[in-house]
């Protein structure tokens, strides 16, 4: 078992659309997690923190929940910009980032 | 954010030869730094660990005397992949995480496009 999964995807939605990535990860003392955003060829650059009682970053949301160790980020209204792919990750409290193999997303017009 | 910059960005070689890939972390200090490995339309993958003044820690199945790695100082790390081939060809990608941050969060290198011929 990988140790974080993540929808395959890839997700083509319209702009304005809602979707949601979820994420599970297998380390229960995994200490701290993200969600990070990787254009074509670039590297990959951070969207968001996630935390326990969630939180909300404009039209980005990020949820964590521990004791079924998934993290979720929901984008509402997307737009073309969006296109991307997401990756969750997660912190092992050792500085040991581990990555989930990422979920293509394009927005159409 | 804390800025991390990877040399070079891309480089093309002939199968049999070395190449150098040098991560500086250019505003903080990184006492710990991460080389990944990234196939087209795959995920992130873990290499190793450099660790600054030891000997850096492998992930199960990445050949240390393949992928040699130095962290000779608090802001330099580098990854030489020795006697490369056609198979070795990928996006390397390093990270640190900075000492006086206690976010968790990595800062990424712009990523170094391997070609080998």
């Amino acid at each position: 078992r990988k140790e974080v999964e993540q929808d395959p995807g890839p997700f083509n939605v319209p702009e304005g659309a809602t979707v949601a990535f979820n994420c599970t990860y297998s380390n229960s003392a995994s200490q701290s997690f993200f969600w990070y955003r990787q254009d074509c060829r670039k590297e990959p650059k951070l969207l968001m923190s996630v935390y326990s009682s969630g939180n909300e970053d404009g039209r980005f949301t990020a949820q964590l929940n521990r004791a079924s160790q998934y993290i979720s980020l929901l984008i509402r209204d997307s737009k073309l910009s969006d296109s991307a792919t997401y990756l969750c990750a997660v912190n092992n409290g050792r500085a040991d980032m581990r990555f989930g193999a990422g979920t293509r997303l394009t927005v159409k017009p | 954010g804390a800025v991390v910059s990877q040399h070079p960005s891309w480089v093309i070689c002939k199968s049999g030869t070395s190449v150098k890939i040098e991560c500086r972390s250019l505003d903080f200090q990184a006492t710990t730094m991460f080389w990944y490995r990234q196939f087209p339309k795959q995920s992130l993958m873990l290499m190793a660990t450099s660790n600054e003044g030891s000997k850096a820690t492998y992930e199960q199945g990445v050949e240390k005397d393949k992928f040699l790695i130095n962290h000779a100082s608090l802001t330099l790390s580098t990854l030489t992949v020795t006697s490369a081939h056609p198979e070795d060809s990928s996006f390397y990608i390093c990270s640190a995480s900075a000492l006086d941050r206690n976010t968790g969060e990595l800062f990424f290198g712009e990523g170094s496009r391997l070609t080998v011929l």
